[in-house]
């Protein structure tokens, strides 16, 4: 198996911009989470789902961010408008949903709001 | 409101020592909790767990202590080698509500082992 395939690796764009971050989980995975990484929070969960579906996004700094799942095997992250605090590395994730789960990432998204 | 964190941003040890790493979290209802390694330019992956049931888990240079009345765990890695310079992260989970594996991370430590 690839693995979960996050793109782009890199990202740099100016601020109010548009900035979308996709990611293929691992096939047979039904859960999914998006993570941004900072000094300050370490690994901060922004949403997760499960089935394709939304279940908990109170991680979500802003409503300038927003995330979808059409399907089981993509996800996009969206942050519309973009601005330089939010430049971190954004990480996905899969798992099977199960207990005592550990979870496989992507290789992250370096994202730099300028 | 940081559940789970890790105080110090970083360590450094001398190769063939012990590296201990500590991790301390606020919700009494984590019962799992997790030691993920990173890579630069790589994302976290999974190195050791250990469930509340338990106070110690060990494979082979790496043992997981959990200390629940204190709310707090340690990554002890014996010996150090160099290749295990990297970030690493704490996580927990709540084991009986949680069927989708939420993870909640610490802040991270990262380890430098000297030669």
């Amino acid at each position: 198996d690839a693995g979960v395939i996050q793109s782009p690796r890199h990202e740099v764009t100016e601020m109010g911009q548009e900035v979308t971050l996709r990611c293929k989980p691992i096939s047979g995975h039904n859960s999914l989470f998006w993570y941004r990484q900072t000094m300050m929070r370490g690994l901060e969960l922004l949403i997760y789902f499960n089935n394709n579906v939304p279940i908990d996004d109170s991680g979500m700094p802003e409503d300038r961010f927003s995330a979808k799942m059409p399907n089981a095997s993509f996800s996009t992250l969206k942050i519309q408008p973009s601005e330089p605090r939010d430049s971190a590395v954004y990480f996905c994730a899969s798992g099977t949903g199960a207990t005592n789960e550990k979870l496989f990432f992507g290789s992250g998204t370096q994202l730099s709001v300028l | 409101d940081q559940q789970v964190k890790q105080n110090s941003p970083s360590l450094s040890v001398q190769e063939g020592r012990i590296s201990i790493l500590n991790c301390d979290y606020t919700n009494s209802m984590f019962d799992y909790f997790l030691w993920y390694k990173k890579y630069p330019a790589e994302g976290p992956t999974f190195l050791i767990s250990i469930s509340s049931i338990k106070d110690k888990n060990e494979d082979g240079r790496f043992t997981v202590f959990l200390n629940k009345s204190a709310k707090h765990l340690s990554l002890h890695i014996v010996p150090s080698q160099p290749g295990d310079s990297a970030v690493y992260f704490c996580a927990a989970s709540v084991f009986q509500t949680s069927n989708t594996g939420k993870l909640i991370f610490g802040q991270g430590t990262t380890l430098q082992v000297k030669p």
